[in-house]
This record gives structure tokens, C-alpha cells and sequence, in this order.
């Protein structure tokens, strides 16, 4: 059965700590990765991957895929309150459908 | 250039009674996707729809479930007889194309639904 799984589940964390939020998948006929972030509304896009090794870069997030290991990280480097969300992976697979398969998502909590 | 427009925002129902949560694509969207988040998971596709035209409906319940995107007007998610495991948030997704090589993928707010 095709799945995404996220881990951790949640974590808490200090403002100016780093985090690496991690998504592995068995998909069929992978297309692409997805993150996203939801503050209690609409995910918003943060990045896509399609190729292996090849890192995307926002500002402190970064994103990398590895396809040979079947997984990617999402990294936050010097955490903000305002980084408190949802941080949802998703893969799209199986032909052209535009399908997404999501992981549970990681519920991170930055403190003051 | 508007989003992705959802309403209700919230809804309400009994047992049994019927839900119809709406959809309008961001302009220029013919591509609309329904996903269901329930509480503490993920969000898991339903169906998606072209205009006129469903085209991938694997995700959707058997029974009582059903989609449309008309020719003119929101699309629209209909759920029949209600049950109080149908509550959940559900979610509208739209695209200008198939978005597998862009990405280009964009949530509506949701719609809660609440079944007592």
C-alpha cells in the first residue's frame, strides 16, 4: 500500500533552535515531493522536489530529497513563534491524476 | 486575484440531514480536488473533477458521498445522510493543469463539518 510517514509527530522546541523534520514514502510511480505549512487554514506551498540531492532554499527552510533512501528532510534553522504549524508532506504518484498521498503531518511548537 | 473560496467555513448538522459544502477554484482553475482531513491525520483525497467531469474518484466513499463541477457555477461536495463520522475538515484544491511538474497545487481555508 502506498503511504508517507512523517516523524516526529510533534515536537517543541526554543526560538533560535533548529529542526529537521523528516518524510519517508513507498509510493508507486513517484512523481514528486511536496511540503507544506498549515496554520490551522489552508496549507500553504513551501516547496517541491522532484530530483534527488538537490536542495531548495526559502529563506532559513530548506528542503532535500534522496530517491535512492525513499525519504526527505525539511530543515528550520533559527526557529520563530511565527514557524508554529502543521508541516505536511505529500507525494504525487500514480499518472497524471494531480493525486497527492499525505503523511500525518509534524506539529511543531517554537516557545519563546 | 482571489483564492481558493470555500463556504461554508463551518456547517453544522444532524443525524441524517444532508451537507453541501462549495468550491470556487482560484480564476483560471479548471482543475478542482477534494481532500478530507479528520482529526489528527492527514489529508486524504477524495476525488478529483475537471469541468463536467470526475475523474478520479477513488478516494470517495461508496455510499452517500458524491461530487460535481458544473459547466458553470462552484464545485460542490454532497454528503447524504450524515453520520457523525463524516465530521471532519474538508478541504478544496485547485489548479490551472495537472500539477505533478509544477507544484502548482493551491488549498482552499476548508470547510468544518460537524455532525452531532
Amino acid at each position: 500500500e502506498d503511504k508517507v510517514v512523517q516523524s516526529p509527530l510533534s515536537l517543541v522546541v526554543h526560538e533560535g533552535d533548529t529542526v529537521t523534520l523528516n518524510c519517508s514514502y513507498e509510493v508507486t510511480n513517484f512523481r514528486s515531493l511536496l511540503w507544506y505549512k498549515q496554520e490551522k487554514k489552508a496549507p500553504t506551498f513551501l516547496f517541491m522536489l522532484t530530483s534527488s540531492g538537490i536542495e531548495k532554499k526559502s529563506g532559513r527552510l530548506s528542503s532535500i530529497l534522496d530517491k535512492k533512501e525513499l525519504f526527505s528532510i525539511l530543515n528550520i534553522t533559527a526557529t520563530q513563534t511565527g514557524d508554529s504549524a502543521v508541516y505536511l508532506c505529500a507525494v504525487f504518484y500514480s499518472g497524471n491524476t494531480g493525486k497527492l498521498i499525505f503523511g500525518q503531518g509534524t506539529t511543531l511548537q517554537v516557545k519563546p | 486575484n482571489a483564492g481558493v473560496m470555500q463556504n461554508p467555513r463551518h456547517l453544522v448538522r444532524r443525524r441524517g440531514q444532508e451537507a453541501r459544502l462549495r468550491c470556487s477554484p482560484m480564476k483560471g482553475h479548471s482543475h478542482v480536488y477534494w481532500y478530507r482531513q479528520l482529526p489528527e491525520e492527514g489529508l486524504k483525497f477524495m476525488v478529483y473533477l475537471q469541468k463536467e467531469n470526475i475523474i478520479d474518484e477513488s478516494g470517495m466513499p461508496k455510499e452517500r458521498f458524491s461530487a460535481e463541477f458544473p459547466k458553470e457555477g462552484p464545485s460542490i461536495l454532497r454528503i447524504q445522510q450524515v453520520v457523525r463520522g463524516d465530521s471532519a475538515a474538508y478541504f478544496c484544491a485547485s489548479s490551472p493543469e495537472i500539477p505533478v511538474d509544477t507544484g502548482e497545487l493551491f488549498f482552499g481555508e476548508g470547510s468544518r463539518l460537524t455532525v452531532l
